[in-house]
């Protein structure tokens, strides 16, 4: 049972925007920054968004996030078939004093 | 090019011990703090353990904790993972990470290995 809560499963179609929630609570998405991962199929996860909002170096705009409260969420405008992944939120727990995870979003691109 | 590469994962009997290791190239090894990162057949990833740059500073989460122990080895850039008392809830995908703060100290995870494969099976 993972701390931190995602939908198993979103789909869209080309060019269309979807969006992943991620539900936690007051000790890490509440009080702590929020960090996103894409994980391709058969492959390691990788840095899509960190510190809640910011994309690294190299991730296209069509991918953004936010937070309100105890919840977070992913977006991903201009859908496309390169975007079928998994996706990850994370953050540091501070009442647990260790990182959570999700367990993971698998959007399927129509 | 900055890469972890993990080794080590293995088929391992319950109760059996397994040492993973991470060869880290192209950044400043000492300077990151690391982590271990796994991955269980079709499920989330989950926390494991983490080691400060100097490697005076550990912690677990609950699946480790006296069980598993993380150590560094900054002069051949290398990270380590000692898994003892294994069980099958241990079977996974384990995964070698690098930490990056930003300007605010907040942390991420970086960079990402391929991941080793433990299984625990009798």
């Amino acid at each position: 049972q993972s701390v931190l809560t995602q939908p198993p499963s979103a789909s869209g179609t080309p060019g269309q925007r979807v969006t992943i929630s991620c539900s936690g609570s007051s000790s890490n998405i509440g009080g702590n920054r929020v960090n996103w991962y894409q994980q391709l199929p058969g492959t390691g996860p990788k840095l899509l968004i960190y510190s809640t909002d910011q994309r690294p170096s190299g991730v296209p705009d069509r991918f953004s996030a936010s937070k309100s409260g105890t919840s977070a969420s992913l977006a991903i405008s201009g859908l496309q078939s390169d975007d079928e992944a998994d996706y990850h939120c994370g953050a540091f727990d501070a009442s647990l004093n260790a990182w959570v995870f999700g367990g993971g979003t698998k959007l399927t691109v129509l | 090019e900055v890469q972890v590469v993990e080794s080590g994962g293995a088929l391992v009997q319950p109760g059996g011990s397994l040492r993973l290791s991470c060869a880290a190239s192209g950044f400043t090894f000492r300077t990151y703090e690391m982590h271990w990162v796994r991955q269980a057949p079709g499920k989330g990833l989950e926390w494991i353990s983490y080691i400060s740059g100097s490697g005076d500073f550990v912690n677990y989460g609950d699946s480790g904790k006296g069980r598993f122990t993380i150590s560094r080895d900054n002069v051949k850039n290398s990270l380590h993972l000692q898994m003892d008392s294994l069980r099958a809830e241990d079977t996974a995908l384990y995964y070698c990470v690098r930490e990056k703060r930003d300007a605010n100290n907040f942390g991420s995870f970086d960079v990402w290995g391929q991941g080793t494969l433990v299984t625990v099976s009798s």
